[in-house]
Formats: C-alpha cells, structure tokens, sequence
C-alpha cells in the first residue's frame, strides 16, 4: 500500500466550478499536510500549508485535514483556467527525514 | 515564501559527458535538500537527500556513482549525472526544508531541470 494515495484525473471542470481535490494516507504520524500546484515542465509552487487538523483557507483556496479519517482536501472556487495544473498533496512529520508525496492530480479548467 | 533557484533551466548534452545541476537557496539556509527525478506524467521519486557537510543518502535503486551529491554550503546542494546517457534524460527538480532535519513543515522547490542526452 502507498503512503499516500491520491486520484490522477484528469478532472475536468468549466470555469467558475468548485474543485475538489483529495488525498488519503496510512501513517497516522503524519503531522505537515500541503498542496503543491504544478504547470507542465515547472517545479511545484507551495500553494496551501496545515499543521495537524482543521482547516486553512487563502483566497479561492480552502485546505481541509481530517486527521481522524486520513484523508486531506483542497478546494478551487471559482476555478479560473489559469488553475489547470497538476495538483500535488505532500505531508511528513517531526523526526521524518523525507517528504511522502501523492501520484498528483490533472485538473483542466475550461473557459 | 522561500525562494529556491535552480540551474540550469534546460541542457541538452552528448551521451557520455556529465551534467551539473545547481540548487541554490537564496533566503534562508538549508541542512537538507532533495533531489527528485520526475517522468512525463508522472509523480515525483525521490533520489536523494543531500545533508550539508555529509554524504548523500541515496534511495534504493539510484545509482550513487551515478548521481553525485554535492552539498558543501547550507545554500548549495549540486547533483551531478555523470557519463550521461539517454536513459538518463529526465527532468529533476531540487527542494529545500527551511528548518532542521526534524521539523518538515514545508519544501520549497526549485525551477526544475530539463535533461536531454542525445
């Protein structure tokens, strides 16, 4: 079983859509949660950060962590195509000497 | 956020030459960073972790001799693909933990690096 699971896509939504986004994982250690946005051929930019439980909202984007459930979401409203990118979930934990990283996620905003 | 720089953006080189690629952090200090290799379509994997002042901790599989580590300076960390050959041809991007090696809280990446052995 991976660490960390996350759906492929590609996910295909019009503009102005709510997007959602999902991770699950298996090590219940797990303390750091972050999405990561990345555009074709670039390196990933940190997009959403949450320590432990609990939500995060930044603009358009809202960070979900469900410590309980092992399971991670992030949410585009009013999803722009600028968004479309791959969308990476990331976590680790104090005393972990790495990153554990989901497969990533497609998401194609049409116009 | 931190800035992580990467160079170069793009190389193209002859099969059998070898390759350096930089990874610079330019506003905070980093005892770790890592070094990732990623595919077309594909999700990161994970090469190396590169700790200032010591050897390289490769992943199981990533040839050291191969892919050599360099990280002499807590802002430097360099990988270099030595006797390159087509198989080698991927991009490989380098990220940076602003903090100890006990507190992952965020990874900031570089640009990334597109590496065409012909």
């Amino acid at each position: 079983q991976k660490e960390v699971e996350q759906d492929p896509g590609p996910l295909s939504v019009p503009e102005g859509a709510i997007v959602s986004l999902n991770c699950t994982y298996s090590n219940s250690a797990f303390q750091y949660f972050m999405w990561y946005r990345q555009y074709s051929r670039k390196g990933p930019e940190l997009l959403m950060y949450t320590y432990s439980s609990g939500n995060k909202e930044d603009g358009r984007f809202t960070a979900q962590v469900d410590k309980s459930s092992k399971y991670i979401s992030l949410f585009i409203r009013d999803s722009q195509p600028s968004d479309s990118a791959t969308y990476l979930c990331a976590m680790s934990a104090v005393g972990f000497n790495k990153f554990y990283f989901g497969s990533g996620t497609k998401l194609n905003v049409k116009p | 956020g931190a800035v992580v720089s990467q160079h170069p953006s793009r190389v193209i080189c002859k099969s059998g030459t070898s390759v350096k690629i930089e990874c610079r952090s330019l506003d905070f200090q980093a005892t770790t960073m890592f070094w990732y290799r990623q595919f077309p379509k594909q999700s990161l994997m994970l090469m190396a972790t590169s700790n200032e002042g010591s050897k390289a901790t490769y992943e199981q599989g990533v040839e050291k001799d191969k892919f050599l580590i360099n990280h002499a300076s807590l802002t430097l960390s360099t990988l270099t693909v030595t006797s390159a050959h087509p198989e080698d041809s991927s991009f490989y991007i380098c990220s940076a933990n602003p903090g100890y090696l006990s507190t992952n809280e965020k990874l900031f990446f570089g640009s990334g690096t597109q590496l065409s052995v012909l």
